[in-house]
């Protein structure tokens, strides 16, 4: 079951914040977020644990809500470099295979 | 750094063609996959494979085979390709569950 990503899309000012859902219907043990460039491969941004601390990459930080089976990624003070497609991943319990959210465009214009 | 490395960035093929899309990884993991990529659905997973031999299916295996004989390769194979394949084609290593994924650059397919 794909995790549901929200909003789809989204154009920020440099030096404005945005919040990034990610919800599923399964039980979670664990979120994993990575980031897209255009033309680039998704690279890694972090992976937050089943009862572990909020993650932080730079200026961008996660949390994981286990009981609401959702993470949220916070950028903060955007930089033009934020700017790209943010994908939440979730390893199924006890699984290996990561399934990925259809993610959402983030445009940071200056 | 980990590498990982596809073969062809750019592949076009005709359809009912058997195509192959090759994956290398240098870090010696464990786990190997291929996801494709296509606008307004994310990732979607194809195969995976756990060890050299082994392989489960993904989401969307319909179509679609793998093959991995050697621990660092792992090769997606389309049997008879068909328009709806076009899509942008991802292979992806890992050690574990809670490891990150390295992802290749991606072959754009293109099915005629």
């Amino acid at each position: 079951q794909q995790p549901v990503q929200s909003p789809q899309a989204v154009i920020l000012r440099e030096g404005e914040d945005a919040v990034i859902n990610c919800s599923s219907s399964k039980a979670l043990y664990s979120v994993h977020w990575y980031r897209q460039k255009h033309g680039e491969a998704p690279v890694f941004l972090m992976i937050l644990l089943k009862g572990g601390e909020q993650m932080r990459h730079e200026k961008i930080s996660a949390s994981f809500n286990e009981k609401k089976q959702q993470s949220s990624l916070y950028l903060t003070a955007s930089q033009l470099s934020y700017s790209g497609t943010y994908f939440c991943g979730t390893p199924p319990t006890g699984g290996f295979k990561t399934i990925f959210g259809a993610g959402t465009r983030l445009f940071v214009k200056a | 750094d980990v590498k990982v490395t596809q073969s062809s960035r750019y592949l076009v093929k005709r359809t009912g063609e058997k195509v192959f899309l090759e994956c290398v990884q240098d870090m010696d993991h464990e786990n190997m996959f291929w996801y494709r990529q296509d606008p307004g659905l994310g990732l979607r997973l194809i195969y995976f494979s756990y060890d050299v031999k082994m392989k489960e299916k993904g989401d969307i295996p319909e179509g679609y085979s793998v093959s991995r004989e050697k621990k660092e390769r792992f090769s997606l194979i389309l049997e008879s390709a068909s328009t709806n394949q076009t899509s942008m084609y991802l292979c992806a290593s890992g050690l574990g569950r809670n490891s990150p994924l390295h992802f290749g650059n991606g072959t754009r397919l293109t099915v005629t």
